[in-house]
């Protein structure tokens, strides 16, 4: 079975410093992909980056960053140059080998990011 | 990145009345659309993930009778709650997986029942 867990219930950062969100996943697909979404209050879902696990480059898309550690089955985010308008609510998720049919995500619980002027 | 939209964002209904959701891809063809549930400070829980022409399979625990799902075409999905309660008070929230294999998320649907 999949599994995403994401440690950080809350964090608080000032805005325009670094932030790095965590993510751990268990899988025994040997190909997989991760994805990093991104939840505003209004509850939209946004997607953010995209990591396969054959991928031999980190994953970056402008301000964002996935450090993909394969070997400690890792892939956190950072945001670097944080803005007020990253506040919100972020989920790591888990997509399964796709020949097998195992297209669902799986979500980590969350971490919500709040930026501080 | 590519558009989906869901409608209506938000619905209040009695209780015992039934709600049709709708999910559509704008700008893409979806051959998979998943439908999910998320209440409040949770994580989004998959209910379903729906197919073109074939019938939609339902993660162990969701109530295909009660949440019954429609996937007439590549760009619509459609999501019934049958006989809504006020437990099925929730928000459900739609996405479509593109041809890159990333899923796309509608803006959701907050559904009250009273």
């Amino acid at each position: 079975a999949q599994k995403i867990t994401q440690t950080q219930p809350g964090m608080f950062v000032q805005e325009k410093e670094a932030v790095t969100l965590d993510c751990t996943y268990d899988t025994s697909d040997p190909s997989y992909g991760l994805f990093w979404y991104k939840q505003p209050s209004s509850g939209e879902m946004i997607f953010l980056i995209y990591q396969g696990s054959y991928d031999q480059q980190n994953a970056t898309e402008g301000r964002y960053s996935l450090n993909f550690q394969k070997a400690r089955k890792s892939a956190n985010l950072v945001i670097s140059a944080s803005q007020l308008g990253d506040s919100a609510m972020y989920f790591c998720a888990m997509r399964g080998q796709l020949r097998q049919g195992a297209q669902k995500l799986v979500f980590g619980q969350g971490t919500r990011l709040t930026i501080n002027p | 990145g590519a558009v989906v939209s869901q409608h209506p964002s938000r619905v209040i209904c009695k209780s015992g009345t039934s709600v049709k959701i709708e999910c559509r891809s704008l700008d893409f063809q979806a051959t998979t659309m998943f439908w999910y549930r998320q209440f409040p400070k949770q994580s989004l829980m998959l209910m379903a993930t729906s197919n073109e022409g074939s019938k939609a399979t339902y993660e162990q625990g969701v109530e295909k009778d009660k949440f019954l799902i429609n996937h007439a075409s590549l760009t619509l999905s459609t999501l019934t709650v049958t006989s809504a309660h006020p437990e099925d008070s929730s928000f459900y929230i739609c996405s479509a997986r593109s041809m890159r294999e990333t899923q796309y998320f509608g803006p959701g649907t907050r559904l009250l029942v009273l």
